[in-house]
């Protein structure tokens, strides 16, 4: 595709489910990146993954939170025993290597009621 | 604190105005990103910059490595810029990005 696409654009959960967020990167780029924005706030980093390689989930607030690139394009962050203060705006970005821009994708808008 | 230090948080200006934002850090960088935020949570990557000085547009970003600074600037401001702006670093030896906390800017007709 033409940028990198994330889906859901909006997600609604209840306290305790589990939700799973995919991240769509531009064809051909071997990094990605996920972060996570609260209301008001900056972007935060969670996990980075190099092709299907996850190399640095320092970001990762939980046990409950994990990443995956099973075939080094798509990848999915999925948060387990979702909590309220997991509410907030999952950013996913792409590049082509290491040293180039960040392709960001619009986010998914995750609610915990 | 954080690492990377964005001002103003806010800032209201008229169009046509000439408008700068500033970003400080705090230890070394390898690359340095300003990227524009646009409500409903799209970002889009303005410039990504090591030393020197970039032009697109009507947006000019400079960065001084000594004093570990960059200011992003809007020659003859117009509304449409009006969005959030973030600074986001590259530490030395690391891939991900650390970001200000933004600057969100006005600009009324």
């Amino acid at each position: 595709g033409a940028g990198v696409s994330q889906s859901p654009r909006y997600k609604v959960a209840k306290r305790g489910q589990d939700v799973a967020l995919r991240c769509d990167p531009i064809s051909g780029h071997v990094s990605l990146f996920w972060y996570q924005q609260a209301l008001g706030q900056g972007p935060e980093f969670l996990t980075y993954f190099q092709n299907e390689a996850q190399l640095d989930k320092s970001g990762l607030p939980s046990d409950r939170f994990f990443a995956e690139r099973p075939e080094g394009s798509v990848s999915t962050l999925k948060i387990q025993r979702t909590q309220q203060e997991d509410s907030a705006v999952y950013l996913c970005a792409s590049s082509f290597q290491l040293t180039r821009a960040q392709h960001f994708g619009d986010g998914t808008r995750l609610s915990i009621l | 604190k954080n690492e990377v230090e964005q001002s103003p948080q806010n800032l209201t200006a008229q169009e046509g105005e000439f408008i700068t934002i500033n970003c400080s850090y705090s230890v070394g960088i390898s690359a340095l990103h300003w990227l524009q935020q646009h409500p409903g949570g799209g970002i889009v990557s303005l410039f990504m910059l090591s030393s020197g000085k970039k032009k697109h547009g009507r947006l000019i970003a400079t960065i001084n490595i000594q004093e570990k600074h960059s200011s992003l600037h809007i020659t003859a401001s117009h509304p449409r810029d009006s969005a959030v702006y973030i600074c986001a670093v590259q530490f030395q030896g690391a891939q991900k990005l650390v970001f200000g906390q933004g600057t969100r800017l006005t600009i009324n007709p």
